[in-house]
């Protein structure tokens, strides 16, 4: 139990275009639903946080007209990278929680590596 | 310290040695530790949450401590096997919120 897919696993894409990233939640509902980014050799960040219904809320830093995010339901969460340019290329990655988890035990998906040429 | 961090970065296992490796975070609010394995192209699978000071848990050939007040928690791999080869992540849970704060994870490659 407590799969989460995301899609695509890779992209690539040219300079000033969008892309829409994918996480499901396949055999659960979830509340809430994270996205991280990962630099080369780095750990991973907290992009954003996102629950079913309402705006995601945004760590600082994190452009929120660049990085759009919508949880429309509790199984969907998509991360749009708006007019990506080469600097957005990175490695994202999305988790969702379920409700009433006590300690915030997150469910990962695979992750999406995006190029942007 | 007030990021989590972990080492080693990488380190390198004959097949059926024995590791270990340490994941530090900071000790003042602190509410949840968790411990996750990435292998390459899958999703990180989670491993343990710890949230007591001396808790000790395993599964399996796996196991892993933790110390509350300096800081820190050790995994530990008995008898590595060239399965165990993944990425090992430790996130920190602080007591004023929900976000799990990630180390740099350590990256063990067991060869046989």
């Amino acid at each position: 139990g407590a799969v989460v897919s995301q899609h695509p696993s890779r992209v690539i894409c040219k300079s000033g275009t969008s892309v829409k990233i994918e996480c499901r939640s396949l055999d659960f509902q979830a509340t809430t639903m994270f996205w991280y980014r990962q630099f080369p050799k780095k750990s991973l960040m907290l992009m954003a946080t996102s629950n079913e219904g309402s705006k995601a809320t945004y760590e600082q830093g994190v452009e929120k007209d660049k990085f759009l995010i919508n949880h429309a339901s509790l199984t969907l969460s998509t991360l749009t990278v708006t007019s990506a340019h080469p600097e957005d290329s990175s490695f994202y990655i999305c988790s969702a929680s379920l409700w009433g988890s006590l300690y915030n035990e997150q469910f990962f998906g695979p992750g999406t590596r995006l190029t942007v040429l | 310290i007030l990021n989590v961090e972990q080492s080693p970065q990488s380190l390198h296992v004959q097949e059926g040695d024995s590791t270990n490796f340490t994941c530090s975070f900071p000790s003042s609010n602190f509410y949840a530790l968790h411990w996750y394995r990435w292998e390459t192209a899958k999703s990180p699978e989670a491993l343990f949450v710890m949230t007591l000071n001396g808790d000790e848990k395993k599964k399996g050939r796996i196991s892993a401590t933790l110390n509350t007040k300096e800081g820190y928690s050790y995994l530990y791999i008995k008898g590595s096997q060239p399965e165990d080869s993944a990425t090992y992540l430790c996130a920190s849970v602080g007591a004023a919120g929900n976000k799990l704060t990630f180390g740099g994870g350590t990256r063990v490659l067991v060869k046989p």
